[in-house]
């Protein structure tokens, strides 16, 4: 799993409450990826980071923050959480910036009631 | 698994034969293509990727073929075993210069032993 580790696997929660999920590398990967996978899509990317408090929006980032205060951390944040954040999330690293595979972690599923 | 109530298209293979699992990707100016296996209740994993300078790229077990005429990526798998029943999904690069990839939706593949 590329050294990476995805907290927690899973989660429930009620709808209008605040979710932090956090995603931990021990590669010293410079980039990071917060994808959110569900039927019928492909992964789809919410956030991204390029360095330590470097970060820019994916495709579906509207109801998600994100922060990278160190290098090894990755936190997602859902600010008031919906029923359509349901989902499986994904994070993942690379070490460069072009032309790279993303190393993905296990996941976290995450229900929204 | 994650993947559950995808419905997505399945290739039904007999333990020792070929699989081939194809790509239809959108973006002409695409250069990099990836793919990757999901098992289910985990990550994206890379198998193998691509530049468009090539045609063709093998691994262990595994081949990559690229037709940048039709837009076409495909992966083939020989001699296929129990542990490669998963769902393989292509992605492609997005140009942009920053590594954020487009993802296929995926391909089942169920190995009968």
């Amino acid at each position: 799993d590329a050294g990476i580790t995805q907290s927690p696997r899973h989660k429930v929660t009620e709808t209008g409450t605040p979710v932090t999920l956090r995603c931990h590398q021990t590669e010293n990967h410079r980039y990071m990826y917060w994808y959110r996978q569900d039927p019928g899509h492909g992964l789809r990317l919410i956030h991204y980071s390029y360095g330590v408090k470097d970060t820019d929006k994916g495709e579906v980032s509207d109801g998600y923050s994100v922060s990278r205060s160190k290098t090894e951390d990755f936190l997602l944040t859902l600010e008031s959480a919906t029923s359509s954040q349901t989902s499986v999330y994904f994070c993942a690293i690379s070490d460069t910036l072009q032309d790279s595979p993303l190393h993905f972690g296990n996941g976290t599923r995450l229900t929204v009631t | 698994g994650e993947n559950v109530g995808l419905h997505l298209p399945t290739l039904s293979v007999q333990e020792g034969d070929n699989s081939i699992i194809n790509c239809a990707y959108s973006n002409s100016a695409s250069d990099y293509f990836i793919w990757y296996k999901q098992e289910s209740g985990k990550g994206p994993q890379f198998i193998i990727d691509i530049r468009s300078n090539m045609d063709k790229r093998q691994g262990q077990r595994v081949t990559v073929l690229l037709n940048k005429t039709v837009k076409h990526l495909s992966l083939q798998i020989a001699a296929t075993q129990p542990g490669d029943s998963a769902v393989y999904f292509c992605a492609e690069n997005a140009v942009d210069g920053n590594n954020r990839l487009a993802f296929g939706k995926g391909n089942q593949v169920v190995v009968i032993p």
